[in-house]
């Protein structure tokens, strides 16, 4: 069982659809949690960063963390055709900043 | 936002000629850089963690002499492919985060995509 589990999709919305990106995990000591946004030939750039359990809103894209079932997500709302790509999530433990990633899922916002 | 520039964005060689990319952190110092490779429709995958004035530490499976890594200064890391194949034709991606005390920021480079021809 891989430590991070993430639905590779790929996904297909409708714009203005609103989207849910989910990933689990399996090791309790993962503290920080991020979502990437990775357009096609480019580097992942960074969505969302969360500490611990709770919600952040950041404009349309909200990220939660429920730490007790392992289990995270990104939401975006009215979702753009410019929102299609994919989206990694990854998390780390402690202060170390090596990540451990999602298999990534595709995402595609149909105009 | 903290920002990590890579270079080159794009590169051509010859099989049996060694490549150079730089990873540089623009805004902060960065005492640790990750080097990743990802295939097409693929994860990231950890190549090295660089540290800086030491030794990389390798993953499992990566040849350390074939990818070098140096990370001689806090703002720049460099990944040699060495004697590069056509197998080594891959999107190579740096990341670096600045220290906050707790924070865990990671920010990636715009990659490098390398062909060996």
């Amino acid at each position: 069982q891989k430590e991070v589990e993430q639905d590779p999709g790929p996904l297909s919305v409708p714009e203005g659809a609103i989207v849910s990106l989910n990933c689990t995990y399996s090791n309790s000591a993962f503290q920080y949690f991020m979502w990437y946004r990775q357009y096609s030939r480019k580097g992942p750039e960074l969505l969302m960063y969360t500490y611990s359990s709770g919600n952040k809103e950041d404009g349309r894209f909200t990220a939660q963390v429920d730490k007790s079932s392992k289990y995270i997500s990104l939401f975006i709302r009215d979702s753009q055709p410019s929102d299609s790509a994919t989206y990694l999530c990854a998390m780390s433990a402690g202060s170390a900043r090596q990540l451990t990633f999602g298999s990534g899922t595709q995402l595609t916002v149909l105009p | 936002g903290a920002v990590v520039s890579q270079h080159p964005s794009w590169v051509i060689c010859k099989s049996g000629t060694s490549v150079k990319i730089e990873c540089r952190s623009l805004d902060f110092q960065a005492t640790t850089m990750f080097w990743y490779r990802q295939f097409p429709k693929q994860s990231l995958m950890l190549m090295a963690t660089s540290n800086e004035g030491s030794k990389a530490t390798y993953e499992q499976g990566v040849e350390k002499d074939k990818f070098l890594i140096n990370h001689a200064s806090l703002t720049l890391s460099t990944l040699t492919v060495t004697s590069a194949h056509p197998e080594d034709s891959s999107f190579y991606i740096c990341s670096a985060g600045p220290y906050t005390g707790g924070g865990n920021t990671i920010y990636f480079g715009e990659g490098s995509w390398l062909t060996v021809v």
